[in-house]
């Protein structure tokens, strides 16, 4: 079946706009997790959406990024007045069950790659 | 001092070789332990999962958990050139929410 699927891939964008990153999680997902990685390093948590809910963001760095899942499947990160800082991979991954202490695999998407001018 | 470290390597070694991939850890609430295997401009691909500590082998791959000393390895026998990828420790449980915390990935080269 399909996959996580993030669009777009690419974002080129300049220093103080606002952008709109997009993810389609696997069907049926219930789960789904926000991921920023920076070049060289390991995918850093942002947020965690069970249903619609926001059940844990405290990994948004500041009130210039918010997410929302209306309808708890696809999801939709934004940023407002991006900085060059935020420059990196955007990662959205998925899961069958809500999280927790639960091994459920974290399927990923591609990411988008933001490039802030 | 980072949650979890990871060595960012680059590691190279020759087609057939044992690799040794280790993080260190410092959250003894972290209840379950994963590898992930990374393309270059590729999401994460789960490799391997354990819940406790031990070894858990999976074909080439084995990864080993040590609790006691916040140490978790991935062992990968007779590497491919197909493996040349990055390889990142992820560790979760210590909330209620699933999220990951992960290691910065170490960079695998295998030479045919």
């Amino acid at each position: 079946g399909a996959g996580v699927s993030q669009t777009p891939s690419n974002k080129v964008t300049e220093k103080g706009k606002y952008v709109e990153l997009r993810c389609d999680p696997i069907s049926g997902h219930t789960a789904l997790y926000w991921y920023r990685q920076s070049l060289g390093q390991g995918p850093e948590f942002l947020i965690y959406f069970q249903g619609t809910g926001a059940a844990d963001d405290s990994g948004l760095p500041n009130d210039r990024f918010f997410a929302v899942r209306p309808e708890g499947s696809v999801s939709t990160l934004k940023i407002q007045r991006t900085e060059r800082g935020d420059s990196a991979v955007y990662l959205c991954a998925s899961s069958l069950r809500p999280g927790g202490l639960s091994t459920d695999t974290q399927y990923f998407g591609p990411g988008t790659r933001l490039t802030v001018l | 001092q980072k949650e979890v470290e990871q060595d960012p390597g680059p590691l190279s070694v020759p087609e057939g070789a044992i690799v040794s991939l280790n993080c260190t850890y410092s959250n003894s609430a972290f209840q379950y332990f994963m590898w992930y295997r990374q393309y270059s401009r590729k999401g994460p691909e789960l490799l391997m999962y354990t819940y406790s500590s031990g070894n858990k082998e999976d074909g080439r791959f084995t990864a080993q958990v040590d609790k006691s000393s916040k140490y978790i390895s991935l062992f990968i026998r007779d590497s491919q050139p197909s493996d040349s990828a990055t390889y990142l420790c992820a560790m979760g449980g210590s909330g209620n929410t699933g999220k990951l915390i992960f290691g910065q990935g170490t960079t695998l080269q295998v030479k045919p």
